[in-house]
């Protein structure tokens, strides 16, 4: 277990719906990592947040939206869902937001049908 | 944009045999990570390196680091079926802005 937190850890949904994942990171860990991992992508770089503030955007779609809150928990926001957007989305989280190792959650998995 | 490619995509191979793998990326970085992700399952990290030159060792697995040839390996010693998993590398790009990259993986099958 390494201590980062996502719920849900399945989420079945239509196209053009709206959904929030949400993830915990570890106790002390300031800077949480959203990823997306599908087939035909790989593993792709969303976004990264250090204490409540965005440090590092990847290749995030516009329908797509991400914060981090006070309490450091972070939520990815996906909207207008296509059926390209099923994958698994992995958060995780890093002490710093530079060279320390990051630890990866469970990961959602996302089915749009 | 920066690319991440790894050699080889499949590898299958003998228990007790030798084999390493290949991250080749194509910008300037000195932090590179080495995950391991089993079925299903999130990632692990594995290794971490942090500059030109750096070795790490765990167990039957070695990984290594030349910036300047943009090139990092993981070496499996002596592979035991526990070892089968797909190994992903990240390059970490820090001059322009904060980026991570990973490769395609490396999807590994220890044969008994």
């Amino acid at each position: 277990d390494s201590g980062v937190t996502q719920t849900p850890k399945h989420l079945i949904t239509a196209t053009g719906q709206r959904v929030t994942l949400r993830c915990s990171p570890r106790s002390g860990d300031l800077s949480v990592y959203w990823y997306q991992q599908s087939l035909d992508q790989g593993l792709q770089f969303l976004i990264q947040y250090y204490n409540g503030e965005e440090r590092a955007k990847g290749n995030i779609l516009e329908r797509f939206s991400a914060q981090q809150f006070p309490d450091l928990h972070s939520e990815l926001n996906l909207s207008s869902l296509e059926l390209g957007d099923s994958a698994l989305y992995f958060c995780a989280s890093s002490v710093s937001p530079k060279n320390t190792e990051a630890f990866f959650g469970q990961g959602t998995r996302l089915t749009v049908v | 944009e920066l690319k991440v490619e790894q050699n080889p995509l499949f590898l299958s191979m003998q228990e007790g045999k030798n084999y390493t793998i290949y991250c080749n990326y194509s910008t300037t970085s000195d932090r590179l990570y080495w995950y391991r992700q089993d079925p299903g399952k999130s990632l692990e990290s594995l290794f971490v390196l942090l500059s030109n030159g750096a070795v790490k060792q765990e167990g039957r697995l070695m990984a290594s680091l030349d910036t300047k040839a943009r090139l990092s390996t993981l070496h499996i010693t002596a592979a035991v079926h526990d070892l089968s998993a797909t190994y992903f590398c990240a390059v970490h790009v820090t001059n322009t802005g904060n980026q991570f990259y990973f490769g395609t993986g490396t999807s590994l099958t220890v044969i008994p």
